[in-house]
């Protein structure tokens, strides 16, 4: 069974950082592109980032490159979002996702919410 | 960015009833390796987005063959033939041909 599992999320201060993981299981991760999406209180669904198998190609949101930045670990099954200089409107549900051959994310995680307030 | 507009984004439907949701680009979702990358995802009260349809027209495993996928270009539709109690939710259409990835503002459909 294909499994995602998102931590790291919580509360944090505005200008702060967090380190969000994803773990996976129930497919070979290095096969797999995988996404990082957001979804903020009440409002619709946002792509944050992409990364390819090894890591070595990475797409993103131009707006939130110079602070988010996606990251895998393909020995630990793992996806992470590193965020820096968090402000409010950062406040939302992460997602992790993987990608499949379509251009498309076909398994999701439950999601982690992280909420930016002081 | 690719702009997807979706309507209508409230949609109250009876029991029983057809549902249909429109999807349109601001630019043609043709990728240049000819496929079209156009998804169609769910996402029930408090729960994660679930894919139901890939590439214009594809339903994914388990999804109940009462949801189609059409369209083409720019214009894409959703059908729900016969609209059940676990339909509630709202559905967002995503492009997944050009960068960045941009998704519909959601539908939102209730039952009467």
């Amino acid at each position: 069974e294909v499994q995602l599992v998102e931590s790291g999320g919580g509360l944090v201060h505005p200008g702060g950082s967090l380190r969000l993981s994803c773990v996976v299981s129930g497919f070979t991760f290095n096969n797999y592109w995988m996404a990082w999406f957001r979804q903020a209180p009440g409002r619709g669904l946002e792509w944050v980032a992409n990364i390819n198998q090894d890591g070595s190609t990475i797409f993103d949101v131009d707006s939130l490159r110079e602070r988010f930045t996606i990251s895998r670990d393909n020995a630990k099954n793992s996806l992470f979002l590193q965020m820096t200089s968090l402000r409010a409107d950062d406040t939302a549900v992460y997602y992790c996702a993987r990608e499949d051959g379509y251009n498309t994310n076909d398994y999701w995680g439950q999601g982690t919410l992280v909420t930016v307030s002081s | 960015d690719v702009v997807m507009t979706q309507s209508p984004l409230s949609l109250p439907v009876t029991l029983g009833q057809p549902a249909s949701i429109s999807c349109r680009s601001s630019r043609s979702l043709v990728n240049s390796d000819g496929n079209t990358y156009l998804n169609w995802f769910q996402q029930r009260p408090g729960q994660s987005p679930r894919r139901l349809i890939y590439k214009v027209s594809n339903r994914d495993s388990g999804v109940p063959d009462r949801f189609s996928g059409s369209g083409s270009g720019t214009d894409f539709t959703l059908k729900i033939s016969r609209v059940e109690a676990e339909d509630v939710g709202v559905y967002y259409c995503m492009q997944g041909t050009h960068w960045p990835r941009t998704f519909g503002q959601g539908t939102k459909l209730e039952i009467k």
